[in-house]
C-alpha cells in the first residue's frame, strides 16, 4: 500500500505570501488528489494531478491561487498563492491505492495566515 | 456535482450505548469509504464497501451499503472512550473523484 510523505507539517505565513507543499508517495501513481480542510468542516476536493497534464480543478478553485506541479508519477506539489487569512486550513495529499483498499492520505499540512 | 450528506452533524452517547451514523449521497456510486480523523491528525481508513449490500465490521463498529437506496450506516454498538473521533464517508464517482460527506462529530462520554 501507498505511503504518502507531505511537509510542511505546519507553518504560519504571512498574509501576500506563498507556501509550496509537498507529498512524495513511495510508489507510482497517476493520480494524485488535493483536498483543502477548513477549521470545523469536511474535506472539499481541489484539484485533481495527473502526470503529464494540467491539474483539473474543481468549481471555486482556479490555477493562479492553486498551482499544481506533477513532474513525475510519485510526486506533486501544491502551492497557495497570495495567501489570506481565508486560506487558513489543513491541506491534504490523496492517492488511489487500489478499489478494494481506498484512498490514503498524507498527513497534512496545518496552514496558518496572519 | 456529487452531494454527500452525513447525520448526526454531532453526536454525544454515552460508554456502552449503542448509534448509527447515516450517510446518503446524490448519485450513483458503488465505491464508499469511511474514515475516522483524530484533532489535528490525517484521515484513517476504517472500511471500503464496494458493493450493494456489503457489510464490514471491525471491533464495535459495522458499515453497511445499500446503493439503490443511496445509504450507508455506521454502527457503533457499546460505545467506548476511544472512539470519539469525526467520522466521514466518502463516495467515488465516475471520474474517480473523491467526495467526503459532512462529517459527524461523535463524542464518547463516560
Amino acid at each position: 500500500s501507498a505511503v504518502i510523505s507531505q511537509k510542511p507539517s505546519r507553518d504560519i505565513c504571512q498574509r501576500g505570501t506563498s507556501l509550496t507543499i509537498q507529498c512524495q508517495v513511495d510508489s507510482q501513481v497517476t493520480m494524485m488528489f488535493w483536498y483543502r480542510q477548513q477549521p470545523g468542516q469536511s474535506l472539499t476536493l481541489i484539484a485533481t494531478a495527473n502526470q503529464g497534464s494540467e491539474a483539473t480543478y474543481e468549481s471555486g478553485f482556479v490555477i493562479d491561487k492553486f498551482p499544481i506541479s506533477r513532474p513525475n508519477l510519485t510526486f506533486s506539489t501544491l502551492t497557495v498563492s497570495n495567501m489570506s487569512p481565508e486560506d487558513s486550513s489543513i491541506y491534504l495529499c490523496s492517492v488511489e491505492r487500489g478499489s478494494r483498499y481506498g484512498y490514503t492520505f498524507g498527513s497534512g499540512t496545518r496552514l496558518t495566515v496572519v | 456535482e456529487l452531494k454527500v450528506e452525513q447525520n448526526p452533524l454531532f453526536l454525544s452517547m454515552q460508554e456502552g450505548k449503542n448509534y448509527t451514523i447515516y450517510c446518503n449521497y446524490s448519485t450513483t456510486s458503488d465505491r464508499l469509504y469511511w474514515y475516522r480523523q483524530d484533532p489535528g491528525k490525517s484521515l484513517e481508513s476504517l472500511f471500503v464497501l464496494l458493493s450493494n449490500g456489503a457489510v464490514k465490521q471491525e471491533g464495535r463498529l459495522m458499515a453497511s451499503l445499500d446503493t439503490k437506496a443511496r445509504l450507508s450506516t455506521l454502527h457503533i454498538t457499546a460505545a467506548v472512550h476511544d472512539l470519539s473521533a469525526t467520522y466521514f464517508c466518502a463516495v467515488v464517482n465516475t471520474g474517480n473523484q473523491f467526495y467526503f460527506g459532512t462529517g459527524t462529530s461523535l463524542t464518547v462520554i463516560p
